[in-house]
């Protein structure tokens, strides 16, 4: 059964660039056809989709974040990653790493989220 | 502001039924059947509950329905539960550049 773990600091300065990482565990992921997504949720606050990168490493980006985002896949580790640049406190949440298969409309595999907060 | 817009909150006793919706527009809800529900207890992450407008993974209950009319999506649950109380959240594809939107999620509270 496949599992997604995030990893990365937990505290990152204003102006500085958040980085995340997914990794994937109990399959590979470059197996299948997978949309592998990024999606954060502030505190008390609703889900917000980041982007995602397809299995052959071909991306997609949420226009309000798209000029400061970027994910890339690393195939010989299992993992993929979110970076976010210029961050600022309102970028502030709880990251979630998440799998959807290109044929099913769902996000099946979620990560258990990590928590990032910008501050000095 | 959310592009989907879900009621902030719904309640219902053990054994009841209760329905949240969540509207969107001809672009994203009503142009598709691209909508899947997801449940988040306090905490946690996210679960999916409904796919493609009706559809359940493996392993949710049958208690758990979704369907769609026009521009609006409904998660229906009926035979309420303790274990229920939860963050709804629903999702779909749009047409526009952002590709997924979210609704602002549903607290279902129960009594």
């Amino acid at each position: 059964q496949v599992q997604l773990q995030e990893s990365g600091p937990g505290l990152v300065k204003p102006s500085q660039t958040l980085s995340l990482t997914c990794t994937v565990s109990g399959g590979s992921i470059s197996s299948g056809s997978y949309y592998w997504s990024w999606i954060r949720q502030p505190a008390g606050k609703g889900l917000e989709w980041i982007g995602r990168i397809y299995t052959s490493g071909s991306t997609n980006y949420n226009p309000s974040l798209k000029s400061r985002v970027t994910i890339s896949v690393d195939t010989s580790k299992n993992q993929f990653s979110l970076k976010l640049s210029s961050v600022t406190a309102a970028d502030t949440a709880v990251y979630y790493c998440a799998r959807r298969h290109t044929a099913i409309y769902g996000m099946d595999v979620w990560g258990q989220g990590t928590t990032v907060t910008v501050s000095s | 502001q959310s592009a989907l817009t879900q009621p902030a909150s719904v309640s219902g006793s053990p054994g009841q039924s209760i329905t949240i919706s969540c509207t969107g527009t001809s672009s994203d809800v009503g142009g598709y059947n691209y909508v899947s529900w997801y449940q988040q207890h306090p905490g946690k992450a996210p679960k999916l509950m409904i796919y493609e407008v009706s559809n359940r993974p493996s392993g949710v209950p049958d208690r758990f329905s979704g369907s769609k009319s026009g521009n609006t999506a409904s998660l229906t649950i009926s035979g309420l539960q303790a274990e229920d109380e939860a963050d709804y959240y629903c999702s779909s594809y749009t047409s526009s550049s952002t590709l997924e939107v979210f609704g602002g999620g549903t607290k279902l509270t129960v009594l």
